[in-house]
This record gives C-alpha cells, sequence and structure tokens, in this order.
C-alpha cells in the first residue's frame, strides 16, 4: 500500500526567509501528487498538483514543487514567506481513483516576524 | 464554479446522541462524494465515499454512517454518538476522473462530551 511521509511535524521559519517542506512516498509506479494548505478550522484548499509532464510544478501564493522520480520526493517550495502563510500542509499522493489518495500527517508552517 | 457547503460548523453532543452532517456540491453533477475525519497530529483518515446516488463504500468500521439520498448530497449520521467521535469531519467532492483533485468543504468541528 502507499505510503507518504512528511519528515517535519513543525517548520518556524522568519517572514521573507525561504522555505521547503518536505514529502516523500513509497511507491515507484506511476502516482499523482498533491500539495494542500489548511488554515485554522478550515477546510483543505489545493495548492497545486502533478499529474504528469514538467517536474517543475507552480501553485498559488507562490509555492512550487518538483517532483523527483527516483527519489521519491516532491517538496513544496517557496522563496520568500508571508505571515499569511503559516497553515499546515500537506502532501498528498494517489493511484488510480481519488478514494485511493493518501495523506501524509502535515506539516505546521509558522511564519514569524 | 463549483462549492461545497457543509454545515454545521461546530457541534457539541452528549455522548448516546444521534448525529447528521450535511453536505451538498453545487455547479456539477454525478460527483464522488467523500467524508473524511480528521485527528490532531493523525492526518486525514478516509471514513466513506460514494460514486453515485445510494452507492457508499466504508473504509473503517465504526460507529458512523453515511448516505446519498441526492446526486449532490451526502449526510454522515450515527444513531449514538461515543467519545472517540469527536473531530473535525471534512466533507469533499471530484470530478470521477482519475488524477482528479478533491475539493475540500469548511469542516464541522465535532465535540462529543
Amino acid at each position: 500500500a502507499q505510503s507518504v511521509t512528511q519528515l517535519d511535524s513543525q517548520v518556524p521559519v522568519f517572514e521573507e526567509a525561504p522555505v521547503e517542506l518536505r514529502c516523500n512516498y513509497s511507491s515507484s509506479v506511476s502516482v499523482y501528487l498533491f500539495w494542500y494548505v489548511q488554515y485554522p478550522n478550515q477546510g483543505l484548499q489545493l495548492l497545486l498538483k502533478y499529474l504528469s509532464g514538467s517536474t517543475l510544478v507552480k501553485g498559488i501564493n507562490g509555492f512550487e514543487a518538483e517532483f523527483n522520480k527516483s527519489q521519491t520526493s516532491f517538496h513544496l517550495r517557496k522563496p520568500s514567506v508571508h505571515i499569511s502563510d503559516t497553515a499546515e500542509y500537506f502532501c498528498a499522493v494517489g493511484q488510480g481513483g481519488s478514494e485511493k489518495l493518501v495523506f501524509g500527517k502535515g506539516t505546521k508552517l509558522t511564519v514569524n516576524p | 464554479s463549483q462549492t461545497i457547503h457543509q454545515w454545521p460548523a461546530t457541534l457539541v453532543q452528549p455522548v448516546g446522541s444521534p448525529l447528521s452532517l450535511e453536505c451538498t456540491v453545487e455547479g456539477t453533477s454525478n460527483p464522488n462524494l467523500y467524508w473524511y475525519r480528521q485527528a490532531a497530529g493523525r492526518g486525514l483518515q478516509l471514513l466513506f465515499y460514494s460514486v453515485g446516488i445510494g452507492q457508499i463504500s466504508s473504509e473503517v468500521p465504526q460507529n458512523l454512517s453515511a448516505s446519498r439520498p441526492q446526486d449532490r448530497q451526502f449526510i454522515l449520521s450515527s444513531k449514538k454518538l461515543l467519545l472517540s467521535d469527536s473531530g473535525f469531519y471534512l466533507c469533499a467532492w471530484s470530478v470521477n476522473s482519475e488524477g482528479s483533485p478533491l475539493h475540500f468543504g469548511n469542516g464541522t468541528r465535532l465535540t462529543v462530551t
């Protein structure tokens, strides 16, 4: 069965610093990948997705992620974070139907002034 | 555009009482529908999903049930709540296509006392 590991449960950074949130998945066969953001007491919002094609995917709010098949990773990056980026971020990996989507346990990003 | 509505936003119920959470989707037809539960530090757990009216798949045996009486309506129920049912419940929809992302509602915070 597919599994997803978000290596850091919490990531504190200062405003305007770069950030990388790490995500690794278990299967090397064809997969599709997502990053979601969750603000307090809200649902998850899609940041970006990778289905095929270019390994560098750009999403909303200035985030991007790079699909690395050999390392089975899909790390999320932003070159300069804002206070408003403080939220929890979830990586998800799927094969087949959306009911088979597997979520990581999340990384809480805290951006400090 | 498509929207998803989930209510209530918060709910406090005593142990042994019944539960009914409702979710509706607008702007699309024949969506796949999902109920997830989110517990702190444990990521998202898929509870039920549905690919059509009256078609419900249960992922985890538990004290809850789901129904889909109409194409764009998904209901999560319980006859008698347990303390362990407390959590953040999220409804989501997707199109019936491989690689389709999930789109989440704003969630219901359920506290069983």
